[in-house]
């Protein structure tokens, strides 16, 4: 069974860092682009970035609005996507998803992990 | 970026009756190459991660039921239930994936009625 459990949210302060992690199971994880999304409290889906498969070339794309203060990274010998966030603002409190996309289909995501809650606030 | 905008915000439908929704992209996601447009629905209840229903805009994902189907192309999409059933009160989204800027629609509350 394919399985994405992200990790590593929780309260922090303005202004600090954090790194989530995405822990994966039931497939070949190097073959796949992991992106991460972000849900704030009551609103809508917004992409963060992604970072593409080592079979391809493992390099990242980033929103455009969170460019500069996120860093996706991957370990292929432990099937886990990173997302670094640096910089931490209140607007950032949301619940993070990663995902994986259809196979050949780089843009449409079939599995999510439930998500991890991240609260920014002093 | 590319700017998708759902239609309307919240619906409420009947059981059994049809509900519609509309996704309209600020710019054609129709890759003429292939000739398909990269547009996706997801469907998201409370609590829970979203869930892809509908990909090249109106492929169904496995496991999805027919009663879902999706429609349109280049600017102009439409997500359909043929006939609403309890299970279907959600949040619908659409999302382009023709730039790697990927954009969601605002959202629509499907409601019963």
């Amino acid at each position: 069974e394919v399985q994405l459990v992200e990790s590593g949210g929780g309260l922090i302060q303005p202004g600090r860092s954090l790194r989530l992690s995405c822990t994966t199971s039931g497939f070949t994880f190097g073959d796949y682009t992991m992106s991460w999304f972000r849900q704030a409290p009551g609103k809508g889906l917004e992409w963060v970035g992604f970072i593409r498969g080592t079979s391809y070339d493992g390099t990242t794309e980033y929103a455009t609005s969170m460019k500069g203060r996120v860093t996706i990274s991957r370990d292929d010998s432990k099937s886990i996507a990173y997302l670094q966030m640096n910089s931490l603002k209140t607007e950032d409190t949301a619940v993070y998803f990663c995902t994986r996309p259809l196979r050949g289909i780089t843009g449409a995501f079939d599995i999510w992990g439930q998500g991890t809650m991240v609260t920014v606030a002093s | 970026d590319i700017v998708m905008t759902q239609s309307p915000d919240a619906l409420a439908v009947s059981l059994g009756e049809r509900a519609t929704i509309n996704c309209k992209s600020s710019q054609s996601v129709l890759y003429r190459s292939n000739n398909r447009d990269y547009l996706a629905w997801y469907q998201q209840k409370p609590g829970q991660p979203p869930k892809l229903l509908i990909y090249w805009a109106s492929t169904r994902a496995s496991g999805v039921p027919d009663r879902f189907s999706g429609s349109g192309s280049g600017t102009d999409f439409t997500l359909t239930i043929s006939s609403l059933q309890a299970e279907d009160v959600a949040v619908y989204y659409c999302q382009q994936y023709y730039f790697t800027q990927y954009t969601f629609g605002q959202g629509t509350r499907l409601e019963i009625k």
